[in-house]
């Protein structure tokens, strides 16, 4: 089973750019990478979803190099609100056919003044 | 537009009681997922709908787990009888799910509920 690998916490001021990796070395051929971004006592958001390469939105961007067994979510510029738990998500083949969602343990970002 | 509605937002149970949790996905939306999240174990899913067919149930806990989906704009996942160790918030997710070669896992999270079961 595809497993991740993120830091387990991770300290920013204001202004900087935050980077995680999360190292996913058995990645399936048809599976995505996706992160999450969780807030205490709220539910997961979706922040951002690549196959390879780069993706970027409105919030962050998402570098996956070419043999895709590792990806980085970059945030430019935290502010105190970017402080919560960040997921990286890599869906599993299961021999069967089916597919398996795993949430690791993440990363608790904490963005200080 | 309404994301995932979810009911009721807190439940205080005794043990031995059935407790039903209700899922409302996003229109559109062909995948569902149920997911409990702890402390100790973190964010687990529980079991997955596609296309209202449970597509993958290992996670879910022993027998007194059921979840179903009779049409496409509702679940219910039910735990009977529960325990105290059961005590957790539960999230339900809608998304795209499979699509024509590859499976997207972009989800929208509903608000949770948090069940004690004391």
């Amino acid at each position: 089973l595809a497993k991740t690998t993120q830091p387990i916490s991770m300290d920013s001021y204001e202004g900087q750019e935050v980077n995680i990796t999360c190292s996913h070395n058995n990645i399936a051929t048809n599976d995505y990478i996706t992160w999450y971004q969780q807030f205490p006592s709220q539910g997961p958001r979706f922040i951002i979803q690549g196959y390879k390469t780069k993706v970027t939105n409105e919030v962050a961007s998402l570098f996956i190099p070419a043999d895709r067994k590792s990806s980085t979510l970059s945030l430019p510029r935290v502010s105190l609100s970017d402080t919560a738990v960040y997921y990286c998500l890599v869906g599993d083949t299961m021999r069967t056919g089916r597919r398996a969602l795993t949430f690791g343990s993440g990363t608790r970002l904490q963005v200080q003044p | 537009d309404a994301g995932v509605i979810q009911s009721p937002r807190h439940e205080v149970t005794e043990m031995g009681q059935e407790v039903t949790l209700r899922c409302k996905p996003i229109s559109g939306h062909n995948s569902l997922f149920w997911y409990r999240q702890t402390m100790m174990r973190g964010l687990e899913l529980l079991i997955y709908f596609n296309n209202n067919v449970p597509i993958d149930d290992s996670g879910m806990p022993e027998d007194r787990f059921s979840a179903k989906m009779p049409n496409a704009s509702f679940s219910t996942l039910k735990i009977q009888p529960s325990e105290p160790r059961d005590s957790a918030v539960y999230f339900c997710a809608s998304g795209k799910g499979a699509q024509i070669s590859k499976f997207s896992y972009e989800q929208y999270f509903g608000p949770g509920t948090r069940l004690t079961v004391t």
